[in-house]
Formats: structure tokens, C-alpha cells, sequence
């Protein structure tokens, strides 16, 4: 059973570019979060979504941030018009459906690490 | 702030010497994660204990919660040169829009020297 997958690995834009960064989850894992990690730091929370459904994006920055879990594919946070505070690493996390209120373990993938020029 | 603390921000121990992290936090949980980091790469998933669990364990490691004091601590016995890393705990704060998701400390970097 794959772990959850993020790629690219490694991306590297200049300022004004787009970055898209795709996360698969863990196989029936129906729950996806979006953090970003800048360096030296722990990470911080960016958005909780579940199939075509945004749940959480209380810490999306207003502006140039989006994300969407379609129904097929992975999962996509989308960074518009980049600029050098951008760069960071951005990890992708996933959950199985919620067993009644109690919340279950999240699942880290390996990152995509963005450097922006 | 409301992510709360961890100490100490970094540790330095010999092998086979037991290692101690502390995490407080200042908001209702429902439960809290802890995660190891090594250098460049992604967090695995140490242990989860939830706010009406008091202790943890899993092989080396043990977990503590005391939701008076809001404080957690994990302890790892015996530490090797491979537990060399960044730990870091995560809070799932309690209810309305906080379902979801994680709060992170700031993390312990812990060195473990053979």
C-alpha cells in the first residue's frame, strides 16, 4: 500500500510563474491537508480538503493560493504569480474517513520543496 | 501565541541515554500527534494520544498527556544514533472550524551521538 505521493520532489520557478503541486493520498484516504514548512520551522496548517470539497482554508493566504481534490486525480495546491517568500516546503497529508468524532492519524508525504528565483 | 511551545529546541545526548521533549499548548485538544522529521525529508507518524489518555507507549517511545497543565512529553529510552532528528508535536484542537486540522510546535531537533 503506497504511502501518500507528492510531486514534483523538487520545483524551482521564477518569480511571476505559476507552481502546481499535486499530492496523491493514501489509498482510501478520503481526507487531504496542505501544509507549508518554511526552514528552521515547524509546519503551519494551509487547507483541509475531502472529494470537491474545500472544508478548511483558514490558512490560505487570500491571494495567488488555491487548492482542489477532484473526484478523479490527485489533489492540487495551485500557486499563481510566485514570489520569493513562496519558497518553502509544502507537504501533503491524508486521513481515512473520520471514525464519529474522533479524529485519526494524518499521513505526511515527502514534500515538494519550492524554490522561487 | 497559539501553537504554545516546545523545549528544549534542541537536545544533544549519547547513545543508549534517554531523551525527553516537552510540548505545552494553551487551547482545547482532542488529541495530540507526535512526529520525527530527519533532515530534508517528510514527518512520520510517532504516536497519537487522545485528550482522555493519559499515557502511550510504542516500542522506545512513551507519550504523556496532562490536559490540566496542558502539557505532553515524549520520552524516548535507550536512544540511538538513528533517532537523530527533528520531533515535533501536533495539536488537533477541539471542535468548530479547528476540526481537521494539526497545530504544530515548533519542533526538537535532537542529536544522538554514537
Amino acid at each position: 500500500n503506497a504511502g501518500v505521493m507528492q510531486n514534483p520532489r523538487h520545483l524551482v520557478r521564477r518569480r511571476g510563474q505559476e507552481a502546481r503541486l499535486r499530492c496523491s493520498p493514501m489509498k482510501g484516504h478520503s481526507h487531504v491537508y496542505w501544509y507549508r514548512q518554511l526552514p528552521e520551522e515547524g509546519l503551519k496548517f494551509m487547507v483541509y480538503l475531502q472529494k470537491e470539497n474545500i472544508i478548511d482554508e483558514s490558512g490560505m493566504p487570500k491571494e495567488r493560493f488555491s487548492a482542489e481534490f477532484p473526484k478523479e486525480g490527485p489533489s492540487i495546491l495551485r500557486i499563481q504569480q510566485v514570489v520569493r517568500g513562496d519558497s518553502a516546503a509544502y507537504f501533503c497529508a491524508s486521513s481515512p474517513p473520520r471514525a464519529g468524532v474522533h479524529q485519526e492519524t494524518q499521513y505526511f508525504g515527502p514534500g515538494t520543496r519550492l524554490l522561487v528565483l | 501565541s497559539q501553537q504554545g511551545e516546545e523545549d528544549p529546541q534542541a537536545l544533544s545526548i549519547q547513545e543508549g541515554e534517554n531523551a525527553t521533549m516537552n510540548c505545552s499548548y494553551k487551547t482545547s485538544i482532542n488529541n495530540l500527534q507526535w512526529y520525527r522529521q530527519n533532515s530534508g525529508r517528510g514527518l512520520v507518524h510517532l504516536i497519537l494520544i487522545r485528550s482522555n489518555e493519559r499515557e502511550k507507549h510504542s516500542g522506545r517511545l512513551r507519550v504523556t498527556l496532562d490536559t490540566s497543565k496542558k502539557s505532553s512529553s515524549l520520552l524516548i529510552t535507550a536512544s540511538r544514533a538513528a533517532d537523530t532528528a527533528s520531533y515535533f508535536c501536533a495539536r488537533a484542537n477541539a471542535g468548530g472550524t479547528s476540526y481537521g486540522k494539526l497545530t504544530f510546535g515548533q519542533g526538537t531537533i535532537l542529536t544522538v551521538h554514537p
